[in-house]
């Protein structure tokens, strides 16, 4: 069974503030890992994905870093904007007879104050 | 381009109905993905179809679930006799065809089908 562990669960921030989180997954068996954004009572919005270790992805004001070697991916938000309010999802995929299969964390639901 | 599309947005069946669940995927998507998010929970991996052809069914229940891709129209997944546990908001995704490298695919996500039984 694949663990998709995602830290912290919630974060309360201010405006203008920067944060980031964490996902942690296998360490072997990488294929891709993907992150979502999921505002409420929408479709989870896809952020990135990520395959190779090293990688950084960047969108605005949001970036992600990846370390395949010891499982784990940071996304970062500079100067949070409430509209950045939502659950961060990431994905796992292992590839290999499971390359359609994405494992997910349970999300950090981020909240951010005007 | 129209995006995923599911239907219908929420659904209500009594214990031991049938529900059926649709997802037309975007416009030249030819991979469909369910997930399902039981109350508390996270997505859940259930099903991966190819028109036609289910790929990985190794999260979908080993009774009373069904997933279907046809030639044509769109994919169903089908709950028989519903009990109370079948209770949550089901997605579905799909992603375009390429050849290989289809985990690193974006998946595209509708808005999902909130299934309640009384």
């Amino acid at each position: 069974i694949l663990n998709v562990e995602q830290s912290p669960q919630s974060l309360h921030v201010q405006e203008g503030d920067s944060t980031n989180f964490t996902c942690s997954f296998p360490s072997s068996n990488f294929y891709a890992l993907h992150w979502y954004r999921w505002e409420t009572a929408k479709s989870p919005e896809a952020l990135f994905v990520m395959t190779l270790n090293g990688d950084e992805k960047k969108k605005g004001r949001i970036s992600a870093t990846l370390n395949t070697k010891e499982g784990y991916s940071y996304l970062y938000i500079k100067g949070s904007q409430p509209e950045d309010s939502a659950t961060y999802l990431c994905a796992f995929n292992a590839g290999g007879t499971s390359y359609g299969k994405l494992t997910f964390g349970q999300g950090t639901i981020l909240t951010v104050h005007p | 381009n129209a995006g995923v599309m599911q239907n219908p947005r929420h659904l209500v069946r009594r214990r031991g109905q049938e529900a059926r669940l649709r997802c037309s995927p975007m416009k030249g998507h030819s991979h469909v993905y369910w997930y399902r998010q039981l109350p508390e929970e996270g997505l859940k991996f259930m099903v991966y179809l190819q028109k036609e052809n289910i790929i990985d069914e190794s999260g979908m229940p080993k009774e009373r679930f069904s997933a279907e891709f046809p030639k044509e129209g769109p994919s169903i997944l089908r709950i028989q006799q519903v009990v109370r546990g079948d209770s949550a908001a089901y997605f579905c995704a799909s992603s375009p065809r390429t050849s290989g490298a289809l985990g690193k695919n974006i998946q595209y996500f509708g808005a999902g089908t909130r299934l309640s039984v009384l």
